[in-house]
């Protein structure tokens, strides 16, 4: 079963705006990841930030998390047209499964 | 490996035909998982092993879906008997140990069933 949801399912911006997705999820976790997948292919890790964090940055990227409300936002500036990809949170359960449960995503186009 | 090996990349098969996707990891990861991926959707968590062994095969869908990993390595997952609604793109994940690792993915196989 999926466990996050990403919004919105997708995304089309200009190159050079800031593009920001948001994931939600539905029970405690470890921590939370996020991945970039171009032509339905491989995923490339991105960031992942720890249950006990609340903002991570790598480069342009930035995350946040608010287990409070069990939501994560990924924001990407300065997004450039090599930034479009589909986008995923994938979440490692707080039960000490191992295994990490992936949203639908959001597609991001960047257009020049 | 410096990355994780999939191979076929792509797999056309028959409807009721078995086939065989392999994964190599990344050397010295522990730990090896598949997803599966239908198009335009998310992952979906198949089997997970530790070492050789499968703490967790809950995401397999039938009794048509086996996989085995031998010497801590190499895994192959196993779909006999090939239905149309198999068509997806399988992918191999590793990571160093199990539990708050990021994960490397392989580039997946695209099965299509026919």
């Amino acid at each position: 079963s999926q466990q996050g949801e990403e919004d919105p399912q997708a995304l089309s911006i200009q190159e050079g705006e800031n593009a920001t997705m948001n994931c939600s999820y539905k029970t405690s976790i470890n921590n939370l990841q996020w991945y970039r997948q171009n032509s339905g292919r491989g995923l490339v890790h991105l960031i992942l930030i720890r249950s006990n964090e609340r903002e991570k940055h790598s480069g342009r990227l930035r995350v946040t998390l608010d287990t409070s409300k069990k939501s994560s936002s990924l924001l990407i500036t300065a997004s450039r047209a090599a930034d479009t990809a589909s986008y995923f949170c994938a979440t490692e359960g707080a039960t000490n499964d191992y295994k990490l449960s992936f949203g639908a995503g959001t597609t991001v186009t960047v257009r020049a | 490996g410096a990355g994780v090996s999939q191979s076929p990349s792509n797999k056309v098969t028959e409807k009721g035909k078995d086939v065989e996707l392999r994964c190599d990891p990344i050397s010295g990861h522990t730990a090896l998982y598949w997803y599966r991926q239908s198009l335009g959707q998310g992952l979906e968590f198949l089997i997970y092993f530790q070492g050789n062994s499968a703490p967790d095969k809950s995401g397999l869908p039938s009794d048509r879906f086996s996989a085995e990993r031998t010497g801590g390595s190499v895994s192959t997952l196993t779909i006999q008997r090939t239905q149309q609604e198999d068509s997806a793109v399988y992918l191999c994940a590793s990571s160093l140990i199990s539990g708050t690792q990021p994960y490397t993915f392989g580039s997946g196989t695209r099965l299509t069933v026919v």
